[in-house]
Order: C-alpha cells, then structure tokens, then sequence
C-alpha cells in the first residue's frame, strides 16, 4: 500500500544534538512538507519542497534544514539552534493541484 | 500573512447531539481543505471545497464553503463516539503559486456515550 513512512515514532535527544527526522513516501507525490505540532496551537509550516532539489522555508524554518535529493524522500534536520525543539513532527506529501495532503504517522521528539 | 482562525477550540457533547465547527480566514481562498486527527493519531484528509457557496456531504458531516469564499463550516449530525478527534480546516490563499495551507489550531470535539 501507498503512504508515508516517518521513522522513528518516538525520539530522545540531548540538547544541543542535532538529530534528523526521516520521511519517506511511495505515493509518487511532488510536493512535500514538514510541519509542527504544539498543544493548542494547531499546525505550523516548517519547510516544503514542490519538487526535487527545491524547497522553501515555511512559516517557523529557523533552526531547522532539509534537503529534497529524491522525490521519495525529505528528511528533517533539527538544529541545537532551535530553542524549543520538543514537539510532535509530521510530514505530509500531495500531488501538486489535486488537493488532500496525505500525512505520516509523526515522530515525536523529546529533547533533555 | 495569511491567517486562519478555527472555532471554537473546544466542543463537548452528548452523543446524539450536534456538532459544528467555524473556520474563517483573513484572505479570499482558492479552496479549503478539512482534516481530522483522532487523539494520538495524524491527521486525515476528509474534504476539499473549491467553489463559492459550495456545499457537501459525507453521511453525517455537511461541509459549507461560503460566499465569498473566506469562511466554512463542517457540521456533524447527531454525534458518536467515533467522532472524537480534532476538526483542522485549511486554506490556500487565491493566486501566485503558492501551494501551501495555513491550518487553523483546531476544534477539539469529545463525546461523552
């Protein structure tokens, strides 16, 4: 079956670690995105890519990179440069112009 | 920027009883999109509304897309228990190229049996 694979489910780090968060999809999607989720504040843009090799800085980008090298894969580094990095991320991909994203399972990250 | 704003944040009912959530956005949309996340889970794609005054339905859950395509709503009619979750509506502004949604934070809705 088609989807998007985020790995690990749940991730510990120490502060000032980077750490990289891993997104897979097989759904032959173009665009890709990587977003936030805080208690009560809904959705945040982290960064996306609408096609291979190109991406742009979302709504909350600083302290985080990506990179876009194949159209199946955008992982998510996050930087000791984030100051509250403890949060659940999700990925989510869509075909560009046909609507509905499809997102991941999420990674929740725990930063000590 | 683009702002979207959801309410209300949270909505607790008895089963049997209706439901309604309000999204309404700072900028004209192209379309809206409406998600659900059950408690632990992701969020799933349920619907998309592209047209002014455009309404649709799935069994339960009626969706509106209004006239000046700024606001919708998604209203559930006589709630279960499977219904809990949070009610994300998103939004694509109108024009450029720009395909990304601004989420709203969410209506929380619990059913008590």
């Amino acid at each position: 079956d088609g989807g998007i694979t985020q790995s690990p489910k749940y991730l510990f780090r120490k502060e000032g670690q980077n750490v990289t968060l891993s997104c897979e999809q097989n759904l032959n999607h173009d665009a890709m995105y990587w977003y936030r989720q805080d208690p009560g504040q809904g959705l945040r843009l982290i960064y996306y890519s609408q096609i291979v090799n190109d991406f742009q800085k979302g709504d909350i980008a600083e302290g985080y990179s990506v990179s876009r090298e194949k159209k199946e894969s955008f992982p998510l580094t996050v930087t000791s440069a984030q100051k509250n990095p403890t949060a659940f991320y999700l990925c989510a991909s869509d075909r560009t112009g046909f609507g509905g994203y499809t997102f991941g399972s999420g990674t929740r990250l725990t930063v000590v | 920027g683009q702002q979207v704003m959801q309410i209300p944040q949270y909505q607790h009912v008895q089963e049997g009883e209706d439901f309604t959530t309000y999204c309404n956005s700072s900028t004209t949309l192209s379309n809206i999109q409406w998600y659900k996340q059950r408690p632990g889970g992701h969020p799933v794609f349920l619907i998309q509304l592209v047209k002014s005054g455009e309404v649709k339905k799935q069994k339960r859950l009626t969706f509106q897309f209004g006239e000046a395509k700024k606001n919708s709503s998604l209203h559930i009619t006589a709630t279960q228990t499977t219904d809990v979750g949070t009610y994300f509506c998103a939004g694509e502004s109108s024009g450029g190229s720009n395909y990304k949604l601004t989420f709203g934070k969410g209506t929380l809705l619990t059913v008590n049996p």
